[in-house]
């Protein structure tokens, strides 16, 4: 595609239901990445991959959260029993190949746990 | 760990006024230096990178430079626009993680 593309745009999940957020990178881009941004901060790292390979998930907060990429394009982003601190901007970004590139990045969802 | 320390805003100028928001970085390496800008209702983009020490990287105006000895990449801008009115993120990425560390972002807003 023309651009990184994440859906939904918004979603609003009750406390301690599960969601799923997705990322479609742009075509070709060999790396995925996935920030969390809360309200007046920058982005912060969740989880990396190269391809299909998973290669760091220092990031993710907790083990409520699970990414995957199974076929190398599209990503996962799943969050098990939400909780109110969940509520952030869920950002995936993309690079062609080495990660040192700039980040193509998508318009982000944004997630209200209520 | 790696971190990034922007400037506080809110900042606010008069079209045609100097820019500059300050970013100072700790790293481990030789880590490569971004500017993104995000501005309203739009995703984050890149607008200048340098990948070594005295590099300068520049667009649209903006300029910034790789200052290893101060460990600063302060992004500078002669003459604003009411355009250029967004958020700025500066960020840096070690050679040897694929991660990026973003700063907190400094939001301009520049009045005609």
């Amino acid at each position: 595609g023309a651009g990184v593309s994440q859906s939904p745009r918004y979603k609003v999940a009750k406390r301690g239901q599960d969601v799923a957020l997705r990322c479609d990178p742009i075509s070709g881009h060999v790396s995925l990445f996935w920030y969390q941004q809360a309200l007046g901060q920058g982005p912060e790292f969740l989880t990396y991959f190269q391809n299909e390979a998973q290669l760091d998930k220092s990031g993710l907060p907790s083990d409520r959260f699970f990414a995957e990429r199974p076929e190398g394009s599209v990503s996962t982003l799943k969050i098990q029993r939400t909780q109110q601190e969940d509520s952030a901007v869920y950002l995936c970004a993309s690079t062609q190949g080495r990660t040192n590139e700039k980040l193509f990045f998508g318009s982000g969802t944004q997630l209200s746990v209520l | 760990g790696n971190s990034v320390t922007q400037m506080e805003g809110p900042v606010t100028l008069s079209e045609e006024a100097f820019l500059t928001i300050n970013c100072t970085y700790t790293a481990t390496g030789y880590p490569s230096l971004f500017w993104y800008v995000q501005y309203p209702g739009e995703g984050l983009q890149l607008l200048l990178k340098a990948t070594k020490a005295d590099d300068k990287g520049s667009n649209k105006g903006f300029e910034a430079t790789y200052r290893k000895e101060t460990t600063s990449f302060h992004l500078e801008k002669g003459s604003v626009q009411v355009s250029d009115s967004a958020v700025y993120f500066c960020a840096l990425t070690s050679t040897n993680a694929g991660k990026s560390t973003f700063g907190d972002g400094t939001t301009l807003t520049v009045k005609p």
